[in-house]
């Protein structure tokens, strides 16, 4: 079946560094790919996402790459601060025609004071 | 705006009885939604797709019969566990997409406590 691998399971930066997160998809069909954050006990709130007819989206400090020749996509953050640290999924659509998605196993952000 | 809620956000219940479980499209219009379960420290686990008017759509190894999917509206999804038991317990969370776009839109989630 579809499935999605995310990785690293967990991250930790220091304050003002980088983090880039990988993801990579089996279904040759996806054609959206959505990123959430979601800190302890809350909702997943939608960060950016992405959509198969462009390979990079940026919005301030987050960026989004995807190689679909590859399946690949990545969430890259800058400047990273304290208030990133949360869980980090990536997400993929199943099939062409659905907006079902399935999700990646998470990665634990922790940034560092 | 797009906001989902759900209700209740936290239920304790004894096994055997049957919970259920709200989730409203407050601002928009929901074609489709969807409800996930998520264990501590894991990810979403999608169990059912919801359209309006027909029958929920179970993902593999999830028992309709167990969880009971009604979405009687556009704005309204509802997920009742029946005869819940200590296994059931979990964080229960619904989606909402607006359209027939692929965006989805989280509730708060609801934690399901089983005695």
């Amino acid at each position: 079946g579809e499935n999605v691998e995310q990785h690293p399971s967990t991250l930790s930066v220091q304050e003002g560094d980088s983090a880039v997160i990988k993801c990579t998809y089996s279904d040759s069909a996806s054609n959206y790919f959505p990123w959430y954050k979601q800190e302890l006990g809350k909702r997943p709130q939608l960060i950016i996402d992405i959509r198969s007819n462009v390979g990079e989206k940026k919005d301030q400090r987050i960026a989004v790459t995807l190689n679909k020749t590859a399946k690949h996509f990545s969430l890259h953050i800058t400047e990273t601060q304290p208030e990133d640290s949360a869980v980090y999924f990536c997400a993929a659509s199943i099939g062409g025609a659905t907006n079902k998605l399935i999700f990646g196993t998470g990665t634990l952000l922790a940034v560092q004071p | 705006g797009a906001v989902v809620s759900q209700h209740p956000s936290w239920v304790i219940c004894k096994s055997g009885t049957s919970v259920k479980i709200e989730c409203r499209s407050l601002d928009f219009q929901a074609t489709t939604m969807f409800w996930y379960r998520q264990f501590p420290k894991q990810s979403l686990m999608l169990m059912a797709t919801s359209n309006e008017g027909s029958k929920a759509t179970y993902e593999q190894g999830v028992e309709k019969d167990k969880f009971l999917i009604n979405h009687a509206s556009l704005t309204l999804s509802t997920l009742t566990v029946t005869s819940a038991h200590p296994e059931d317990s979990s964080f229960y969370i619904c989606s909402a997409g607006k359209g027939y776009t692929d965006t989805q839109y989280f509730g708060p989630g609801t934690r399901l406590t089983v005695l």
